[in-house]
């Protein structure tokens, strides 16, 4: 079965860090590109960071580029998002979503879920 | 970047109605189009990728339809369970994919 499951979300103040991190298992972790999601509460869906298989190309978000990171340890089956300067924008659960690909077409889909972490920035 | 505007943003069915909701892109995205289901407290589902094709799993309610800006979700007999948030996505423009506003599906 396949399991994607974050941690290290809280209440962080403004300008504060933290750093989420998704368990996977039940699938090939190292061949699989990685996303992270964010949802703010009552609010729709905001692609945030995108990794590929190998961790060698990355994308981010304008919202999110130049004070977030992410990473993966393939040997650990792990994905993270080291947040820093965190502002209350950025408060939202943060969901890590595995990347699949459709047949003859090559359109990209997220296939597999977390179960989400909440991220609140507050003073 | 490539924007997508849902409609409706809500709508109010009864069990056992056919359901149709909208996606339109802000340009010509081919089949680039996937769509999910959220229910209060869970993590989005997808139902629908590449336009029109069922993720294994998925009921057969389900269907999906359109390319170029004007895209499809099609709910053929609406059930109890059904009854939740559905966002389109574009993944034309990979990695940086973009969400539509989302349509709440209530029990009228």
């Amino acid at each position: 079965e396949v399991q994607l499951v974050e941690s290290g979300g809280g209440l962080v103040q403004p300008g504060g860090s933290l750093r989420l991190s998704c368990a996977a298992s039940g699938f090939t972790f190292s061949t699989s590109e990685m996303n992270w999601v964010r949802q703010a509460p009552g609010k729709g869906l905001e692609w945030v960071s995108y990794v590929s298989s190998s961790g060698r190309t990355i994308y981010y978000a304008d919202s999110v580029k130049g004070r977030f990171t992410i990473s993966r340890d393939n040997a650990k089956n792990s994905l993270y998002l080291q947040m820093n300067s965190l502002r209350a924008d950025d408060t939202a659960v943060y969901y890590c979503a595995r990347a699949e690909y459709s047949d003859y077409t090559y359109v990209k889909y997220f296939d597999y879920w977390g179960q989400g972490t909440l991220v609140t920035v507050s003073s | 970047d490539i924007q997508m505007t849902q409609s409706p943003s809500s709508l109010s069915a009864s069990v056992g109605d056919r359901v149709t909701i909208t996606c339109r892109a802000s340009q010509s995205i081919s089949s680039h189009v996937n769509w999910y289901q959220q229910k209060p407290g869970k993590a989005p589902n997808l139902l629908i990728y590449a336009a029109s094709s069922l993720q294994s799993g998925a009921p057969s309610r389900f269907s999906g339809s359109g390319s170029g800006t004007d895209f499809t979700l099609t709910i053929s007999s609406l059930q109890p369970e059904d009854f939740a948030i559905y966002y389109c996505q574009q993944s034309f423009s990979t990695p940086l994919l973009t969400f539509g506003g989302g349509t709440k599906v209530e029990i009228k």
